[in-house]
Order: structure tokens, then C-alpha cells, then sequence
């Protein structure tokens, strides 16, 4: 299956810092990505849509200007948690979707941010 | 969007099959049913989708009621590696492209 990267794959910054995850699609060009979040033993939250080129779309509930979103290329997007406290710490996952064969979304393994 | 209702949690022995039932009675006529899986600090991983016909993949089989109402995913051999969440959800038309995650079945596989 195709292939998506997440860096780092976990992070530990002190509150108050910003803290920049990407998400790379290896092997097919991602117009459009997703950014979830997954608190422990709860299901994926869909945070944004990125799109390449342009804003991204942002969940009801999400900040906009604490989780920055960049698409800057086909393959590559990038969630900024700016300004970070201990209650942003979660599991953050991102997915690419792939729409020249079934319209499928592939996953990232997923980056750990503890918040100090 | 339309939701899925899935069991918490199911227990199954190893080389048995598995039948994880998904409950969607507001699905639109448009919705692809997907089943992803989530191992333990992973990201969730593809396993199949269908829209109104019956399908088979190398992970697993997916049923789906003639109504579109309900499915269950098959799970042919349980094997240890198959112990995960699986997360039922109906994907709207391709113009969006957005999943909404349930709260998934915990599936056990016992040695």
C-alpha cells in the first residue's frame, strides 16, 4: 500500500513553545490531507483538511491560529501547534488522500507530543 | 453525516473466524462503507470498502446487508496480528473525501 510518513515520530517540548509536525506522502501526490488528534483510549478527532495551494478547512472547535496548517507541496503538509500547553498533548495523526485509484485516505504513523 | 454503531468490544480465538458487525441505518445512497484498523500507537491502516456488493480483499471479506443498512467485516483466520480497533465509517461522496471515526470494536484474539 502506499506509504505516509510523519515526523517526528514523537516530540517533548516545554509550554508555552511551538512545536512543527510534518507529514509526507512517499509515494503518490496528495492534494488533500487530513490532521486528526487521539487522546488516549478515545477514537481519531478529525482536526483539518489541508489543501495544497490554499487555507486549510478546520473542524468546529479547532483553533485556527494554534494549529497551523501548511500544504506547501504535493507531498507534503505540515501542523504547527503553536503556543503548546500540557492539554495538547495527544497522539496526532495525518492521512493523504489518494484519488487516482480508489479514493482512498492513507495514515501516517502517528506523532506523540507530550507537553511539559 | 451519517454514523456507524459498532460493539465495543469482541473476543475471538486464534485460527477462528471473526464477524465484526457495523450498524448504519441513515446511510445515503452514496456512502461507501470502509473499515479501517488501528493497532496500538499506530495510525490506522485501510482493510476494505464497498458500496452494495459483497467483497473480498487478501485482509478480509466485507458483507453488506441488501438494505445497505448493516455489515459485517470477516475476518477469515483471527491471527494475534489482528488484534485492534476496527472503526466502521461511511465515506461521503468523493468530493470531500473526509472520514468521521466512531468508537470502533476492540477486538481480542486469544491464543
Amino acid at each position: 500500500g502506499a506509504v505516509v510518513s510523519q515526523h517526528p515520530s514523537r516530540v517533548i517540548c516545554k509550554s508555552g513553545t511551538s512545536v512543527k509536525i510534518e507529514c509526507r506522502s512517499l509515494d503518490f501526490q496528495a492534494t488533500t490531507m487530513f490532521w486528526y488528534r487521539q487522546f488516549p483510549k478515545q477514537s481519531l478527532m478529525l482536526m483539518a483538511t489541508s489543501n495544497e495551494g490554499s487555507k486549510a478547512t478546520y473542524e468546529q472547535g479547532v483553533e485556527k491560529d494554534k494549529f497551523l496548517i501548511n500544504h506547501a507541496s504535493l507531498t507534503l503538509s505540515t501542523l504547527t501547534v503553536t503556543s503548546a500547553h500540557p492539554e495538547d498533548s495527544s497522539f496526532y495523526i495525518c492521512s493523504a488522500l489518494r484519488t487516482t485509484s480508489s479514493y482512498e485516505q492513507y495514515f501516517g504513523p502517528g506523532t506523540r507530543l507530550t507537553v511539559t | 453525516d451519517a454514523k456507524t454503531t459498532q460493539p465495543n468490544s469482541m473476543e475471538s480465538n486464534e485460527e477462528e473466524p471473526v464477524h465484526l458487525p457495523c450498524n448504519h441505518s441513515t446511510i445515503s445512497g452514496t456512502d461507501y462503507i470502509h473499515w479501517y484498523r488501528q493497532l496500538p500507537s499506530q495510525g490506522p491502516e485501510y482493510v476494505i470498502h464497498g458500496l452494495t456488493s459483497n467483497v473480498n480483499n487478501r485482509m478480509a471479506s466485507l458483507a453488506i446487508a441488501e438494505d445497505r443498512k448493516s455489515s459485517t467485516l470477516i475476518l477469515h483466520r483471527a491471527t494475534l496480528r489482528d488484534a485492534a480497533v476496527y472503526y466502521c465509517i461511511l465515506r461521503p461522496p468523493r468530493n470531500t473525501g473526509k472520514l468521521i471515526f466512531g468508537q470502533g470494536t476492540t477486538l481480542q484474539v486469544k491464543p
